[in-house]
């Protein structure tokens, strides 16, 4: 069964670089795409990014350079870093398994991690 | 950055069938298959339907998805309480070369 769980500091100032880890159980994260997307209160869902099996990455243009996603297989996590955050980048972070195959339309975001809520403010 | 068009909102009674829709274009529901996720009430998304129509082991089969062109559909038959939730699309573009969420519907169930 694979599991998922987010963790990282829940609060924020405004310039401050978000980290977050996702720590993956029952499978190899070198064998499959790990993408990061968010909620922010009340609204939809962003993607914000992935990773492959390869170890390539590939991240939503609209958040300006800011993300960088990197694993750590000997400890079998994936995580984010986001740079210069805002209040606008209060949300709830998920890790999701995205699949293993190489083209998008044969992937799909299953399981998701629970979530965790980050709050920027100053 | 909502490109894939939801109804905000939809609702139906217990037992009756409910229809939601995502629109696109052609370079992201017209060349990839669609997604479909269901969002408990403070809970993470999961998958309801993948590649458009078919559906994880778990999930009733009263949940169906189709696409025809740049458009797709969730029905949900036998409308239950349970069911009241959050629903988003899901699909590739191959030009911005990003995953594209709809705005997300909510279901009530009356």
């Amino acid at each position: 069964q694979v599991q998922l769980q987010e963790s990282g500091p829940g609060l924020l100032k405004p310039s401050e670089t978000l980290s977050l880890t996702c720590t993956v159980s029952g499978v190899s994260i070198g064998d499959y795409y790990w993408s990061w997307i968010r909620q922010a209160p009340g609204k939809g869902l962003e993607w914000i990014g992935y990773m492959s099996y390869s170890g390539s990455t590939n991240y939503n243009p609209s958040l300006q350079s800011r993300p960088t996603i990197f694993r750590d297989t000997s400890k079998n996590q994936v995580s984010l870093k986001l740079g210069s955050v805002s209040t606008a980048d209060t949300a709830v972070y998920y890790c999701a398994r995205e699949g293993l195959y190489y083209y998008p339309s044969e992937r799909w975001f299953d399981p998701w991690g629970p979530g965790t809520l980050v709050t920027v403010s100053s | 950055q909502s490109v894939l068009t939801q109804p905000p909102s939809a609702s139906g009674t217990p037992g009756q069938r409910v229809t939601i829709s995502c629109s696109g274009s052609s370079s992201n529901i017209g060349s990839n298959t669609v997604n479909w996720y269901q969002q408990l009430p403070g809970t993470a998304p999961k998958v309801l339907i993948y590649r458009n129509n078919r559906r994880p082991s778990g999930v009733p089969d009263r949940f169906s998805g189709s696409k025809s062109g740049t458009s797709a559909s969730l029905a949900i038959s036998g409308l239950q309480s349970e069911d009241e939730a959050g629903y988003y699309c899901a699909a590739w573009d191959d030009n911005l070369k990003i995953w594209l969420f709809g705005g997300g519907t909510k279901l009530t169930v009356l």
